[in-house]
């Protein structure tokens, strides 16, 4: 069974940093492209970016690319997001999603960042 | 960027009927390997998001019949036939041929 499991989220102040971890299981993670997508408490969905099956290439929205960071250990499974300068507009629930060209087919339970004074 | 347009924010049914929810793209989504990436999704509360169809069309493994996915170019529609009890849910259409990736506001099925 596929899985993917996200942790790192939590109540963070403005300008600061974060890393979020998405722990994958259940299929070959260096096999596959990794996303990660942010929602919004006004249920908003946000791309932020993906990776390649081999950490090689990374693509970004524009208007996080200057912030957001993502990075994959194949050896341990694991995706993540670097977070930085982290503003208010950025408190979202933020998934991990395998995929990234014609289908993002399996979604973690989602990891929940506060940005807030 | 890409802008998907889901019209409906809320759509009522009763368990039984039909419904189409529709998704509407600011340019064609047709690539030249002749598919369309246009994908839907299906968010149920405590439930991980669901990918329910892409390339438009093609339903993902286990996804039941009801759902149908059709539409080109830039006008795309998710049908439910035979509205089940499960399928109250959000439905997000997400456009992925072109980066930034984006996704539609999505349409709530609510009971009538």
């Amino acid at each position: 069974e596929v899985q993917l499991v996200e942790s790192g989220g939590g109540l963070v102040q403005p300008g600061a940093s974060l890393k979020l971890s998405c722990v994958a299981s259940g299929f070959t993670f260096s096999d596959y492209w990794m996303s990660w997508v942010r929602q919004t408490p006004g249920k908003t969905m946000e791309w932020i970016g993906d990776i390649k099956y081999d950490g090689s290439y990374t693509n970004y929205a524009p208007s996080l690319k200057n912030r957001f960071t993502i990075s994959r250990d194949n050896a341990k499974s694991t995706l993540y997001l670097q977070m930085s300068n982290v503003r208010s507009e950025d408190t979202a629930t933020y998934y991990c999603t395998r995929g990234g060209g014609s289908l993002f087919d399996y979604w973690g339970q989602g990891v929940m960042v506060t940005v807030s004074s | 960027q890409i802008t998907l347009t889901q019209q409906a924010e809320s759509l009522w049914i009763s368990p039984g009927e039909r419904v189409s929810i529709t998704c509407r793209a600011s340019q064609s989504l047709l690539y030249t390997d002749g598919k369309h990436y246009l994908s839907w999704y299906q968010q149920r509360p405590g439930q991980t998001t669901k990918a329910l169809i892409y390339h438009a069309s093609v339903r993902t493994d286990g996804v039941p019949t009801r759902f149908i996915g059709s539409g080109s170019g830039t006008e795309f529609t998710l049908s439910i036939e035979h509205v089940q009890p499960e399928d109250f849910a959000i439905y997000y259409c997400l456009q992925t041929l072109k980066s930034p990736y984006t996704f539609g506001a999505g349409t709530k099925l609510e009971l009538k």
